[in-house]
């Protein structure tokens, strides 16, 4: 069956470490991986998008990874901050841009 | 610009009754989604629209659910009768196609149903 799995326990690092959250996926082939940041009682908020021929990719703070042979996306926050605590969510499309399956998300907490 | 802009923010019903929820995306945007997210879980797609046609609603309990995009503009989504199980976080969505922005969510609507 298709999973796409991220790590359901929170992480939790301190104030200027750096973050790195990990999204696995299972029977999927996909051509794009999204990143989004959900904060409580809001909607997800877009942060990054790769495509499978795309090995890394950075925004300010964030960088993102994709290795489609292990499978796997790494987001990484650099020099986090206590501002930078939410749940973290990847999401896949295997053909365009109109349907993406999100993974269940991590809980990110940075503590100062 | 006000975002992907959803209401009720908070329903509460009682199993069998009605419910309606409503959006109304960013200007511009043709595509607009539903989705459904539990607690702890991810957001499901219920149903995407491109203008007002509904293009893919696969994942739509049809026995139960209806939305509608008159105009292609807002949108509404229906649940009736409404079950336990439906107790959820509604979002809307909006997109302009162009991968690299994302979709935009609205805050959603969460229904609880007792």
């Amino acid at each position: 069956s298709q999973k796409i799995e991220q790590n359901s326990e929170a992480l939790n690092i301190q104030e200027g470490k750096t973050a790195t959250l990990t999204c696995n996926y299972t029977n999927y082939s996909p051509a794009y991986l999204q990143w989004y940041r959900q904060d409580p009682g809001r909607g997800p908020v877009f942060l990054l998008l790769i495509r499978e021929n795309e090995k890394e990719k950075r925004k300010e703070r964030l960088k993102v990874t994709f290795d489609t042979t292990l499978k796997q996306s790494l987001f990484h926050i650099t020099a986090s901050q206590p501002a930078d605590s939410a749940t973290y969510l990847c999401a896949l499309s295997e053909n365009n841009f109109n349907k993406f399956y999100f993974g269940s998300g991590t809980k990110l907490n940075v503590k100062p | 610009e006000a975002g992907v802009v959803q209401s009720p923010r908070y329903k509460i019903i009682e199993k069998k009754q009605p419910v309606a929820f409503w959006c109304n995306p960013i200007s511009g945007h043709n595509t607009l989604y539903w989705y459904r997210q539990n607690l702890g879980q991810g957001p499901e797609l219920l149903i995407r629209y491109e203008n007002e046609e509904a293009v893919d609603d696969s994942q739509l309990p049809k026995d139960r659910f209806s939305a509608e995009r008159l105009k292609g503009v807002d949108s509404t989504l229906k649940i009736q009768p409404a079950e336990l199980g439906d107790s959820a976080v509604y979002l809307c969505a909006s997109s302009s196609g162009q991968g690299e922005y994302g979709y935009t969510f609205g805050s959603g609507t969460r229904l609880t149903v007792v």
